[in-house]
């Protein structure tokens, strides 16, 4: 089956920096690489996805890279608000059903 | 967004009760949804797959005897949790696939969750 890492584990950054999480999957199949975002007792939220035929996609602060050939996809969030501090999970997906596997987690903190 | 409802939020019962939670989709059908499980500070674990009309699909380890899932519906699934013991204390979390012809929209939303508590 899938299986994806994560890292960083935690990361701190400064209000304004930007941030980075990284991750790799196994599975040649799958094709489509959700992130969430959960914040402490809440449901996650989907912040952004990207599908295999993408290499790149961006949404105002945010940005999701994919590269199939080394099966890792990454995503960036610029100028880093407080607000933006939680848990972002990477997921990878593939198949009839999309069954998600998810990424181990990175918990953000932004420091003001 | 679609919206995914999850009841109850909380529920606390006695070891060697049964528990079940409900999973809906309010504004669209989901063919496909799923339920996971979250232990604090952990990442999310698919425990199975449950498809409208047809049995669950359980993930390696999960004992279908104990998490009876029941799909009878496009907008309705639930997960009970048989002779619930201690260890079965967790945050559970359902997600439903939303899913249009052509694969414009092909979505899961997460339900927000029940906070399980077996004494």
């Amino acid at each position: 089956g899938e299986n994806v890492e994560q890292h960083p584990s935690t990361l701190s950054v400064q209000e304004g920096d930007s941030a980075v999480i990284k991750c790799t999957y196994s599975d040649s199949a799958s094709n489509y690489f959700p992130w969430y975002k959960q914040e402490l007792g809440k449901r996650p939220q989907l912040i952004i996805d990207i599908r295999s035929n993408v290499g790149e996609k961006k949404d105002q602060r945010i940005a999701v890279t994919l590269n199939k050939t080394a099966k890792h996809f990454s995503l960036h969030i610029t100028e880093t608000q407080p607000e933006d501090s939680a848990v972002y999970f990477c997921a990878a997906s593939s198949g009839g059903y999309q069954k998600v596997t998810f990424g181990t987690g990175t918990k953000l903190q932004v420091i003001p | 967004g679609a919206v995914v409802s999850q009841h109850p939020s909380r529920v606390i019962c006695k070891s060697g009760t049964s528990v079940k939670i409900e999973c809906r989709s309010l504004d669209f059908q989901a063919t496909t949804m799923f339920w996971y499980r979250q232990f604090p500070k952990q990442s999310l674990m698919l425990m199975a797959t449950s498809n409208e009309g047809s049995k669950a699909t359980y993930e390696q380890g999960v004992e279908k005897d104990k998490f009876l899932i029941n799909h009878a519906s496009l907008t309705l699934s639930t997960l009970t949790v048989t002779s619930a013991h201690p260890e079965d204390s967790s945050f559970y979390i359902c997600s439903a696939r939303h899913f249009t012809s052509g694969g414009a929209t092909d979505t899961q939303y997460f339900g927000p969750g029940t906070r399980l508590t077996v004494l």
